[in-house]
């Protein structure tokens, strides 16, 4: 699996939107981008994952850049509720790694 | 809930006893992963079945480590002569089959080796 960048930690105001970026140059065709988060002391959850097509559910938006060599999760309005550690994954094989992630901070 | 379900979600235990964690998959999911998280780091990968099939294990399952699926639904991760540094959480994941690629994740156990 392609291996990913993500920044360490990031913060952002509640209400506002929390943009999360990931590289992930090594990135090839049939590797999907996936995002998970973990909430403290719990299991990661999934969120959202996307081929290069652009992809938005309930949780977030996920945009892929064109040449797929770094995506962006968008969290609309963040809530406090968001303070999370963000995982960016790219798989192309059964086992997915992850790395340290993005702990993202909401403050009031 | 139908959910992944560990248990214990804590355990405590003096170092060189076994300690032994159930895993319970979504019902259709014949996929199944256990991971291990220590603080600051993110979920590295132990071990994968498909179905009863132990199909992948990593360098980091050591020969202490044992895992079992045996009727291809529940798992069992077992440690023997445990180790302060096997203190961690235990994550246990299942996915779909093919084209299913998405995981769902535990709640965890929280092994702590005094």
């Amino acid at each position: 699996d392609a291996k990913t960048t993500q920044p360490p930690s990031m913060d952002c105001a509640e209400g506002r939107a929390a943009n999360l970026p990931c590289n992930h140059s090594t990135i090839s065709g049939n590797e999907y981008v996936y995002w998970y988060r973990q909430i403290h002391s719990q299991g990661p959850q999934y969120i959202i994952h996307g081929l290069k097509n652009n992809e938005t559910n309930e949780m977030a938006s996920l945009i892929i850049t064109e040449d797929r060599k770094s995506s962006t999760l968008i969290l609309p309005h963040a809530t406090l509720r968001d303070t999370a550690v963000y995982y960016c994954i790219v798989r192309g094989s059964y086992i997915p790694t992850f790395g340290r992630g993005t702990s993202l901070i909401v403050h009031p | 809930d139908t959910g992944v379900s560990q248990d214990p979600r804590h355990k405590i235990t003096k170092r060189g006893q076994n300690v032994t964690f159930r895993c319970d998959p979504i019902s259709e999911h014949n996929r199944l992963y256990w991971y291990r998280q220590t603080l600051g780091q993110g979920p590295e990968f132990l071990t994968y079945f498909q179905n009863e099939a132990q199909l992948e294990k990593s360098r980091l399952l050591s020969d202490r480590f044992s895992a079992e699926r045996p009727k291809g639904s529940f798992s069992t991760l077992e440690i023997q002569r445990t180790e302060q540094g096997d203190s961690a959480m235990y994550l246990c994941a299942s996915r779909a089959g093919q084209g299913q690629e998405t995981q769902y994740f535990g709640p965890g156990t929280r092994l702590l080796v005094l």
